[in-house]
C-alpha cells in the first residue's frame, strides 16, 4: 500500500543550529513533492514545491531535498529561530488529484 | 481576499445527529479537499474534488458524504454522527494538481457526544 512516512517523534533543537526533518513514501511515483508548516489550532500553510528532476530547492533559510532513488526528501531549516517551532508536514499527489498528507514532525526550538 | 472559508468553526454533536460543513473558496480553484486531523496526528483525506460535479474518496470517506455543484462550493455532510467522528475538519483548494500550492481553510472543530 502506499505510505508516507514522517519521524513521529518530536525534534528540539538549540536556536542556531540546523533543523532536518525527513520524509520517506513507498509505492508512490510522484511529479512533486511539498512542505507545509501548521501551527497549533491553524490550518497548513504551503512552504516549498519540489519537482522530481530537481535535487534540491532553496527559499531563505529553507531547503528540500528530494531523492527518488531513495524515496525521501529532507528539509531543512538552517539557523534555527524559536519562531520556527511547529509541525511540518510534506505531501505527495497521488493519481488522479488526491493530494495526501504525512503525519507530521513537531519541531521544538529552544532560545 | 478570503481564501478558503469553512463554517462552523466550532460545532458539538449528539450521536445519531447530522450536519454539513461548509466550504467556499473564492480563487476559482478546480481542485477542493476535505481533510480530518485527530489530536498529534496528520492529515486524513476523505474526499475531493477535481472540478464541479465531479467527487471521488479518499482515505477514510466512509460515514461522510460530498457534493460539487459550484466551483466556490464543497460541503461535507456528516449523516448519523459517531464519537468516532470528533475530531477537526480542514477544507482545502488547489488550482491543479502536484505543482500548485494547496490554501487551507481555519478549519471546523466538531465533537460528538
Amino acid at each position: 500500500s502506499q505510505k508516507i512516512e514522517q519521524n513521529s517523534e518530536a525534534l528540539n533543537i538549540q536556536e542556531g543550529k540546523t533543523a532536518t526533518l525527513t520524509c520517506n513514501y513507498t509505492n508512490y511515483s510522484p511529479a512533486y513533492l511539498q512542505w507545509y508548516r501548521q501551527d497549533p489550532g491553524r490550518g497548513p500553510v504551503f512552504l516549498l514545491l519540489i519537482r522530481e528532476n530537481e535535487k534540491e530547492k532553496r527559499k531563505e533559510r529553507l531547503k528540500v531535498t528530494f531523492d527518488t532513488t531513495l524515496k525521501q526528501s529532507l528539509f531543512h531549516i538552517t539557523a534555527s529561530q524559536p519562531a520556527d517551532s511547529a509541525t511540518y508536514l510534506c505531501a505527495l499527489y497521488n493519481q488522479g488529484g488526491k493530494l495526501i498528507f504525512g503525519q507530521g514532525t513537531e519541531l521544538s526550538v529552544k532560545p | 481576499n478570503a481564501g478558503v472559508t469553512q463554517t462552523p468553526k466550532f460545532r458539538i454533536l449528539k450521536i445519531g445527529q447530522s450536519m454539513t460543513l461548509q466550504c467556499t473558496q473564492d480563487m476559482n480553484h478546480n481542485y477542493m479537499y476535505w481533510y480530518r486531523q485527530d489530536p498529534g496526528m496528520g492529515l486524513k483525506l476523505i474526499y475531493y474534488s477535481v472540478g464541479a460535479g465531479i467527487t471521488d474518496k479518499g482515505e477514510v470517506p466512509n460515514g461522510y458524504n460530498v457534493s460539487r455543484s459550484t466551483t466556490e462550493d464543497f460541503p461535507l455532510r456528516l449523516e448519523l454522527a459517531a464519537p468516532s467522528q470528533t475530531s477537526v475538519y480542514f477544507c482545502a483548494s488547489s488550482s491543479g494538481q502536484g505543482n500548485t500550492e494547496a490554501f487551507f481553510g481555519q478549519g471546523t472543530r466538531l465533537t460528538v457526544v
